[in-house]
């Protein structure tokens, strides 16, 4: 069974660093584009990074580019997302979701989430 | 970026009954290789997001059949065909044929 298990979220000051993990199993995972989607508290969803199966192609959303680093770990089949200088706008569930669906199919299997509180 | 607009906001049902959720884009989601990449997402309350279709009318595995999706260019639809209580939550709409990937601000969907 394709299971996708974030952690790592947690409560942390504006301006402040939280590494994000993504526990894959079920399927190759190095075969696949991998990717985080946010949703924050009374908004919508929101696209914000991907990798490539390689990971030698990241993408970021104009929100977090320059802030958040997208990585992936073929070897433990674990995805990352390093977020650096914290604002409260990055208060969200973060999800990771297989698949990259930029002119493809993608965004089949999608973890639980994991909260991420900006808050002084 | 391409806008997404969904409506309505919220959409009040009757079980049993059928209902409609509209999804339009800024832009033509046809692209040059003849596909058009419209997908649509349910969320239930504490759930996250399942993928209902892709490709604009191409329905997911374990998806049931009360659900259909329909459209081209800019206009898009995702209809139920009898509501029943497990579809309550929030559907999206998403495209992926512009970068960068943008979703709908979401439907959502209670019973009456």
């Amino acid at each position: 069974e394709m299971q996708l298990l974030e952690s790592g979220g947690g409560l942390v000051q504006p301006g402040g660093s939280l590494r994000l993990s993504c526990a894959a199993s079920g399927f190759t995972f190095r075969s696949h584009a991998m990717s985080w989607v946010r949703l924050a508290p009374g908004k919508g969803l929101e696209w914000v990074s991907s990798i490539s199966g390689s990971g030698g192609n990241t993408y970021y959303a104009d929100s977090v580019k320059g802030r958040f680093t997208i990585s992936r770990d073929n070897s433990k089949d674990t995805l990352y997302l390093q977020m650096n200088s914290l604002r409260g706008d990055d208060t969200a569930i973060y999800y990771c979701a297989k698949g990259f669906p930029l002119r493809v199919a993608g965004f089949d299997y999608w973890g639980q989430g994991t909260l991420v509180t900006v808050s002084s | 970026d391409v806008v997404m607009t969904q409506s309505p906001l919220s959409l009040p049902v009757t079980l049993g009954q059928p209902a409609s959720i509209s999804c339009r884009s800024s832009q033509s989601l046809l692209y040059s290789d003849g596909d058009t990449y419209l997908n649509w997402f349910h969320q239930r309350p504490g759930q996250s997001p399942r993928r209902l279709i892709y490709n604009v009318s191409n329905r997911d595995s374990g998806v049931p059949d009360r659900f259909s999706g329909s459209g081209s260019g800019t206009d898009f639809t995702l209809k139920i065909s009898r509501v029943e209580a497990e579809d309550v939550g929030v559907y999206y709409c998403m495209q992926g044929t512009h970068w960068p990937l943008t979703f709908g601000g979401g439907t959502k969907v209670e019973i009456k």
